[in-house]
């Protein structure tokens, strides 16, 4: 069963810590996004990689959240410093390009206190 | 400025009363219109993709269509489970990376 895996499930941190979010894309795909969910915002797009290159990261703060794919097996997303503005739950996605659908993990839910 | 707007926020169904979910749009170049089904806890499930006015899609209850400013949801006859947030999703023709979300319907069906 192909499914996009994430850790941790539940993030609790204090602000100004370090907080790294991990992400394993279905073996395959070429393409992972990089989404943030709030009650207040909805889905924003935060990041988007094709063939392990960051493509667009418009949607990211820059001077505390970095993504990176290390290889084509992992995606991660780093917040240093967090603030508690930045609770919220984290989606990776992947999917293959050329193709339209993108294939959601079950999140990463982040509280900084 | 692209935007997607889904209404209504809830929806409070009786077992087997049918009912619509609409999703507006106003984007430059629509290439795709996506919907996906988000139950509580867990990641955005993929639905369907619309590409083109007129078309249509189904799966067992649901029935997605798509006109030039808006796509439907019509479910048919729902039940219990068929209770989840429904998001839909547009991407444009000169951004294939992003996809513009809207803010969900809340699905609640009563047995």
């Amino acid at each position: 069963d192909a499914r996009v895996t994430q850790t941790p499930r539940h993030k609790v941190t204090e602000m100004g810590q370090e907080v790294t979010m991990r992400c394993q894309p279905i073996l395959g795909h070429n393409t992972v996004f990089w989404y943030r969910q709030t009650m207040m915002q909805g889905l924003e797009l935060l990041a988007y990689f094709r063939n392990r290159a960051p493509l667009d990261d418009s949607g990211m703060p820059k001077d505390r959240f970095s993504a990176e794919m290390p290889d084509a097996t992992l995606a991660t997303l780093k917040i240093q410093p967090s603030e508690p503005r930045d609770s919220a739950v984290y989606f990776c996605a992947s999917g293959l390009v050329g193709h339209t659908e993108a294939f959601f993990g079950q999140g990463t839910r982040l509280t900084v206190v | 400025e692209d935007q997607v707007t889904q209404s209504p926020e809830a929806l409070r169904l009786q077992e087997g009363e049918s009912s619509s979910l609409n999703c507006s749009y106003t984007v430059s170049g629509l290439r795709g219109l996506f919907w996906y089904r988000q139950d509580p806890g867990k990641g955005p499930e993929f639905l369907f993709t619309l590409y083109s006015a007129g078309e249509e899609k189904e799966k067992e209850r649901l029935k997605a269509t798509l006109t030039k400013k808006e796509s439907f949801l019509h479910i048919t006859a729902p039940k219990p489970e068929d209770s989840a947030t429904y998001l839909c999703a547009v991407q444009t023709e000169y951004n294939f990376n992003k996809f513009y979300f809207g803010s969900g319907t809340k699905l609640n069906v009563k047995p």
